[in-house]
């Protein structure tokens, strides 16, 4: 089983619309997840992290975790052009400093 | 968030020849790690940097291969060794200040191996 498993892509929305990206990770004792963005040819840039249970709104990026679930998720409301890219789900494992990357979602945003 | 210098950007090798990759911190970091990003893929950890001592290899990677130095809180080296095609890929480096926090990386070195 892979650490971190984002839901298969390419997902492609409508401007305006909202895009939501999804992510499971099988290390239950992991306490900390992060959202990057990585445009064609360039590289990861952070976008989003949450430690706690629930939502965390920043601009138009929602995050949400339920370790219970072992499920964070990423929303994107509002979708513009430039949100096109790919989203990599990152956790950090347990007791390590090392983060653990997700395959990525392509998001494609039509305008 | 520190800001990270990578060099080169690109370059384009002969097999059977090394690349060293030079990551400069403008500020002194906790951790450095060194990731492969294969084209289309995620990316995948190589090694965690350790300053003054040897670095910590993942499975599959092998210090002949990729020998890493760190010899201080700001600098690193990764050196790709007999180098094939299938090497050929993005080499990231990647900084963090410890355990639970975010990782920040650099610009990136595209290798491409002929």
């Amino acid at each position: 089983q892979k650490e971190v498993e984002q839901n298969s892509g390419p997902l492609s929305v409508p401007e305006g619309a909202i895009a939501s990206l999804n992510c499971t990770y099988s290390d239950r004792g992991s306490q900390s997840f992060f959202w990057y963005r990585q445009y064609s040819g360039k590289s990861p840039e952070l976008i989003m992290f949450i430690y706690s249970n629930g939502d965390k709104e920043d601009g138009r990026f929602t995050a949400q975790l339920n370790k219970a679930s072992q499920y964070v998720s990423l929303l994107i409301r509002d979708s513009q052009p430039s949100d096109s890219a790919t989203y990599l789900c990152a956790v950090n494992i347990s007791d390590d400093y090392k983060l653990s990357f997700g395959a990525g979602t392509t998001v494609t945003v039509r305008a | 968030s520190a800001v990270i210098s990578q060099k080169p950007s690109r370059d384009i090798c002969q097999r059977g020849t090394s690349l060293t990759i030079q990551c400069q911190v403008d500020s002194q970091v906790t951790m450095m790690f060194w990731y492969r990003q294969q084209p289309g893929q995620s990316l995948t950890l190589i090694a965690t940097a350790n300053q003054g001592s040897e670095a910590t290899y993942e499975s599959g990677f092998v210090i002949d291969k990729f020998p890493i130095s760190r010899p201080n809180l700001t600098f690193s080296t990764l050196t790709v060794s007999n180098m094939s095609p299938e090497d050929s890929s993005i080499y990231l480096c990647s900084v963090s200040e410890g355990l639970n926090t975010e990782a920040f990386f650099g610009q990136g070195t595209r290798l491409t191996v002929v």
